[in-house]
């Protein structure tokens, strides 16, 4: 089974600042079946990136995948007030795992 | 528009079973694959299985083979996820989601609560 690694656990930064998560997988995860979610505490799941670059229908600009084999990153690259949640990263090239998140918090 | 709406908050024993629905509107029913996703209370995602509405194949995630079912009605349009033999480890918000296979997960239902407890 595909483990999923993300760092790091928690960023803590302000509105209008970068965001970087890694996601880093065991194994290489074939044709970069990479997804990341955001995901709010009372909400359902919100697919952002499929494919590890490409963004979701209705999905701002702002967000961004990029990585093959093991290492991912989403990049968020002006953070919104919105935009602090959770951000899980799930491999379905093998099986189908989810990292164990990154929490963005405001600073 | 594309909805899944899921049935309301549960109770169980440890030992009983628990059928969560997921009623779909707004596409063609059979033409995705329903996967089921919980979290557990302070927990991350948990992969649980899919159900392919098309011809009935499922996956299963290892750790609830033997005690999961995904099953569909195509009729109503709905997808069911029953669990048994439930422990306290099984309280979680399960939720189901519309499967595009490589484009990922791109509609959930609203999550249900599912909480097992003497």
């Amino acid at each position: 089974e595909i483990v999923l690694t993300q760092s790091p656990g928690t960023l803590s930064l302000s509105p209008g600042e970068r965001a970087t998560l890694s996601c880093r997988a065991s194994q290489s995860v074939s044709s970069t079946y990479l997804a990341w979610y955001q995901h709010k505490p009372g909400q359902a799941p919100r697919l952002l990136i499929f494919g590890a670059s490409s963004r979701a229908t209705g999905i701002p600009d702002r967000f961004s995948g990029s990585g093959s084999g093991t290492d991912f990153t989403l990049t968020i690259s002006r953070l919104e007030p919105e935009d602090f949640a959770v951000y899980y990263c799930q491999q379905y090239g093998s099986s189908f795992t989810f990292g164990p998140g990154t929490k963005v918090d405001i600073k | 528009q594309v909805q899944l709406v899921q049935s309301g908050a549960e109770v169980r024993k440890p030992g009983a079973s628990v059928k969560v629905s997921c009623k779909a509107s707004g596409y063609t029913f059979t033409s995705y694959v329903i996967t089921w996703v919980r979290q557990a209370p302070g927990q991350g995602l948990e992969w649980m299985g899919w159900i392919s509405v098309y011809n009935g194949d499922t996956n299963y995630a290892q750790n609830l083979q033997g005690r999961v079912t995904m099953t569909t009605d195509t009729s109503t349009s709905t997808a069911y996820m029953e669990l048994r033999s439930l422990i306290s480890d099984d309280t979680a918000v399960y939720y189901c989601a519309r499967d595009r296979g490589y484009s990922g997960y791109d509609r959930w239902g609203q999550g249900t609560l599912v909480t097992v407890s003497s």
